[in-house]
């Protein structure tokens, strides 16, 4: 069963505007939570994280925010650009040495439109 | 800097044949892991290693075989294939075995079991 979803497969945005991608957790382990991005034919790269600590963190055109009581977070992309169409994946792991490996959703493949 | 590399990037092989797929990491990084991505399933934690010399079992090990005798590689084994073992293959590494550690990952091997 998967601890971590992300119910929309898919996502499409025209450049400029924001991208929200949205990402859903079971398990009240977690409380360390990772973006990742992947491109076509390549392995996916590190994008940003959030601690259960926070509620927001911001980096540059991407915002992630955590709703801990409705275990829930999304990224945020403003504006979107041609080159961030990829797959993004949401990972999620607990800060106990038994619970560091990482569970990931299944990804959104965002397709931004000029 | 090569960071992970995964070869081959790609393998078709018949049920029944054994293969190892090889990992290696220039960044003298203690945490290595392999993961397999499917259709609408994300990536699972195959095995994963906090050190050389040292492994374990991720999520879905059943038919596969890992072992760490240098902190730069990390193989990992089929046994004996099958066709349910068609997937992209992915080997990521960290600096350390921790939850706040961004994993950075190969580009992947693409097998197909026939």
């Amino acid at each position: 069963d998967q601890q971590v979803k992300q119910n929309s497969p898919s996502l499409s945005v025209q450049e400029g505007r924001i991208s929200i991608l949205n990402c859903d957790y079971t398990n009240s382990m977690f409380d360390y939570f990772l973006w990742y991005k992947k491109y076509p034919a390549e392995g996916p790269t590190f994008l940003i994280s959030i601690s259960s600590i926070k509620d927001k963190n911001e980096d540059g055109r991407f915002t992630v925010f955590l709703n801990k009581s409705a275990k829930h977070l999304s990224l945020h992309i403003v504006p979107s650009q041609p080159g961030d169409s990829a797959v993004y994946f949401c990972a999620a792991s607990g800060s106990r040495s038994n619970d560091y490996k990482l569970s990931f959703g299944a990804g959104t493949t965002v397709t931004v439109r000029a | 800097n090569a960071g992970v590399t995964q070869t081959p990037k790609f393998q078709v092989l018949k049920t029944g044949q054994s293969m190892t797929l090889q990992c290696a990491q220039d960044m003298n990084h203690e945490y290595m892991s392999w993961y397999r991505q499917d259709p609408g399933m994300g990536l699972r934690l195959i095995h994963y290693s906090v050190g050389a010399g040292i492994t374990d079992q991720g999520e879905v090990p059943n038919g596969y075989n890992v072992s760490r005798s240098t902190t730069e590689d990390f193989p990992l084994r089929l046994l004996s294939a099958a066709p349910s073992q068609t997937s992209v293959y992915f080997c990521a590494s960290s600096r350390k075995w921790g939850y706040n550690q961004p994993q950075h990952f190969g580009d992947g091997t693409r097998l197909s079991i026939l």
